[in-house]
């Protein structure tokens, strides 16, 4: 099993600051990778996929990068709406698919 | 516009059975791979089933050690989730997911249920 690993665990940020989350796998995973935004009471919503192609109707703020076993998400100038807790998820080897524990962001 | 609409949330007593639905509209239903996530409350997300586009290959965490079982019924646009010996640790947010047609991840989630196993 992959084990996907995030950090940092929660990141405080300024309105307007950047946010860098990272994600990590415990093998190569390609670009295998899917991120997820989660608030409260909701369910999670697709972001990312292919670890760099944004979710239709995603803002530009949003972008993410990365191959093998190492992730970013980055989220540029955020805004309050953006207060959340942030999943990736390994799409390369399964069953089963693993998610990372989650960054919560808060603003 | 997809949505998958979940059944409401329910108390069960440790040791019960239960069944969860899940109803699709917006898409072609019986062209999807469907799944199952779940999230204890206050925790991370678990992936617990799958089930392919015609309902004659499933597969499942190790973790149910066989409890759960996933069924479709693509006449009714319907996935469910049947669980048994339910125990207190079974307590969690469940989600239906679809999967993406051509990659493996989940685009569209419902809304959840809130399954309580409690005496």
């Amino acid at each position: 099993e992959i084990v996907m690993t995030q950090s940092p665990a929660t990141l405080s940020v300024s309105p307007g600051e950047r946010a860098t989350l990272s994600c990590r796998a415990s093998q190569s995973i390609d670009t295998n990778l899917a991120w997820y935004q989660q608030k409260p009471g909701q369910a999670p919503r697709l972001l990312i996929y292919a670890a760099s192609a944004r979710a239709t109707g995603l803002p530009a703020r949003f972008s993410a990068s990365g191959s093998g076993t190492e992730f970013t998400l980055t989220i540029s100038s955020l805004q309050s709406e953006d207060s959340a807790v942030y999943y990736c998820l390994q799409y390369d080897d399964w069953p089963p698919w693993t998610f990372g524990h989650g960054t919560k962001v808060e603003i | 516009e997809v949505q998958l609409v979940q059944s409401g949330g329910v108390v069960v007593q440790p040791g019960g059975s239960l069944r969860l639905s899940c109803t699709a509209s917006g898409f072609v239903f019986d062209d999807y791979t469907m799944h199952w996530v779940r999230q204890v409350p206050g925790k991370g997300l678990e992936w617990l089933a799958l089930i392919d586009w015609e309902g004659r290959s499933a597969d499942y965490a190790d973790s149910l050690e066989g409890r759960f079982t996933v069924s479709r019924d693509n006449t009714k646009h319907s996935l469910y989730l049947q669980m048994k010996s339910l125990t207190i640790e079974d307590t969690a947010l469940y989600f239906c997911a679809r999967e993406d047609d051509h990659l493996r991840h989940f685009d569209y989630w419902g809304q959840g249920t809130l399954v309580t196993v409690s005496s």
